[in-house]
């Protein structure tokens, strides 16, 4: 079945430091990648996504590419901030050319901590 | 517009009491998704409609719990009788659509459930 694996937490970084989220998924026919951020108290909200292999989505300083070859979509930041504590989700969308669309299955969640 | 709206915001009840949880989706939106999240289990999807008609309920943990749709601005999800096990935090989403492109899901900013 489909599935998105994403690294452990928590994470702790210093400000300006550089973030990497690993995620690897695994999936039937050519899903949609997606990452997700839940700042503490509300909802998830959509951070990026991408919808073909080597597409990169980017937003707010965050990136990530799609690797169809290594099955990956590894959430990356240059310089993190305080104001990006909190937790990122990796979700992936099957899609089935002919067939129905897939809903969204997520990932376990990352915490990132982020200390002035 | 306003997003998608879910009420209460916290609900604390006995076992054995009855529970609704409510939404509104963002109009225009023809998808409406349930999750529920625990430290334990994480982000797990319960059911989930398409015009308000229940698509999926493969997720709903088990007969106390039951989801409607009786529009397109409204959906409840009710448990009864509640236990302990089902603290969590219950969010409410919609989408326009689950094609890969546009299947980006808005979260409500969820209800917290206590079970006494």
């Amino acid at each position: 079945g489909n599935s998105v694996t994403q690294m452990e937490g928590p994470v702790t970084l210093s400000e300006e430091a550089f973030l990497t989220i690993n995620c690897t998924y695994t999936a039937t026919g050519y899903p949609s990648l997606f990452w997700y951020v839940q700042y503490p108290g509300e909802g998830l909200q959509l951070l990026l996504k991408a919808t073909k292999a080597d597409d990169k989505g980017s937003n707010k300083g965050f990136e990530a590419t799609y690797r169809k070859e290594t099955t990956s979509f590894h959430l990356e930041k240059g310089s993190v901030q305080v104001s990006d504590s909190a937790v990122y989700f990796c979700a992936l969308s099957d899609r089935n050319y002919g067939g129905s669309q897939g809903n969204l299955i997520f990932g376990k969640g990352t915490k990132l901590s982020v200390k002035p | 517009d306003a997003g998608v709206i879910q009420s209460p915001r916290h609900e604390v009840t006995e076992m054995g009491q009855e529970v609704t949880l409510r939404c509104k989706p963002i109009s225009g939106h023809d998808y409406l998704f349930w999750y529920r999240q625990t430290m334990m289990r994480g982000l797990e999807l319960l059911i989930y409609f398409n015009n308000n008609v229940p698509i999926d309920d493969s997720g709903m943990p088990e007969d106390r719990f039951s989801a409607k749709m009786p529009n397109a601005s409204f959906s409840t999800l009710k448990i009864q009788p509640s236990e302990p096990r089902d603290s969590a935090v219950y969010f409410c989403a919609s989408s326009i659509d689950l094609s890969g492109f546009r299947n980006e899901q808005f979260f409500g900013p969820g209800t917290r459930l206590t079970v006494l």
